[in-house]
């Protein structure tokens, strides 16, 4: 059973970049049936697309993020990481990855616990 | 504000049936399947129903889904208290080439 784990600094000063892992347990990062995603919600609110990566490397952003973010693979360590650059408090939230079905439904499953990332001086 | 429209609550008595509702655009949800995911109270979102209808393995036929055009809707039968949660649809868009989420409703069994 695929597990997901999420870590990595729970404060960032503004302006900082923060960067986060996404530790994959119980199955490859490198399988071409999925790709890994980053998700993120703020408290009390609802669910934000950060973006995605294949195990070829491509990804995709939202272009909300686009030109802050990064999304990388370490296919030694199965694992895959996030960097959001120039944060401000509105990206504070907790932030999820998860695992996408590469193909048809698209699905996002499983999840990681989250990992809450607060952005303050 | 979110890409899809879902009531922000929704309510409903131990064995009662509640459907949640969920609204958008031929860009999502009009040309792919519907996704729900189901987020109890301080966990992380949990896939529940995927391709409009199907549940994956573990999830209770008690919960059911379905979709019409450019709407989708989750349904909850013999309702429990351990169903209050957050529920949310999303669906793949085509324009943003990424999941597009509603904004969530909050089930209260009362």
């Amino acid at each position: 059973q695929v597990q997901l784990q999420e870590s990595g600094p729970g404060l960032v000063k503004p302006s900082q970049t923060l960067s986060l892992t996404c530790t994959v347990s119980g199955g490859s990062i490198s399988s071409d049936s999925y790709y890994w995603s980053w998700i993120r919600q703020p408290a009390g609110k609802g669910l934000e697309w950060i973006g995605r990566l294949y195990p070829s490397g491509s990804t995709n952003y939202s272009p909300s993020l686009k030109s802050r973010v990064t999304i990388s693979l370490d296919t030694s360590r199965n694992r895959f990481s996030l960097k959001l650059s120039s944060v401000t408090a509105a990206d504070t939230a907790v932030y999820y990855c998860a695992r996408g079905a590469a193909t048809g439904t698209m699905r996002l499953d499983p999840w990681g616990q989250g990992t809450l990332v607060t952005v303050s001086s | 504000q979110s890409v899809l429209t879902q009531p922000p609550s929704a309510s409903g008595t131990p064995g009662q049936t509640v459907t949640i509702s969920c609204s958008g655009s031929s860009s999502h949800i009009g040309s792919n399947t519907v996704n729900w995911y189901q987020q109890l109270p301080g966990t992380a979102p949990k896939l529940l129903i995927y391709s409009n209808n199907q549940r994956p393995s573990g999830v209770p036929d008690r919960f059911s889904g379905s979709k019409s055009g450019t709407s989708a809707s989750l349904a909850i039968s013999g309702l429990q208290s351990e169903d209050e949660a957050d529920y949310y649809c999303a669906a793949w868009d085509d324009s943003l080439n990424g999941p597009v989420f509603g904004g969530g409703t909050k089930l209260t069994v009362l």
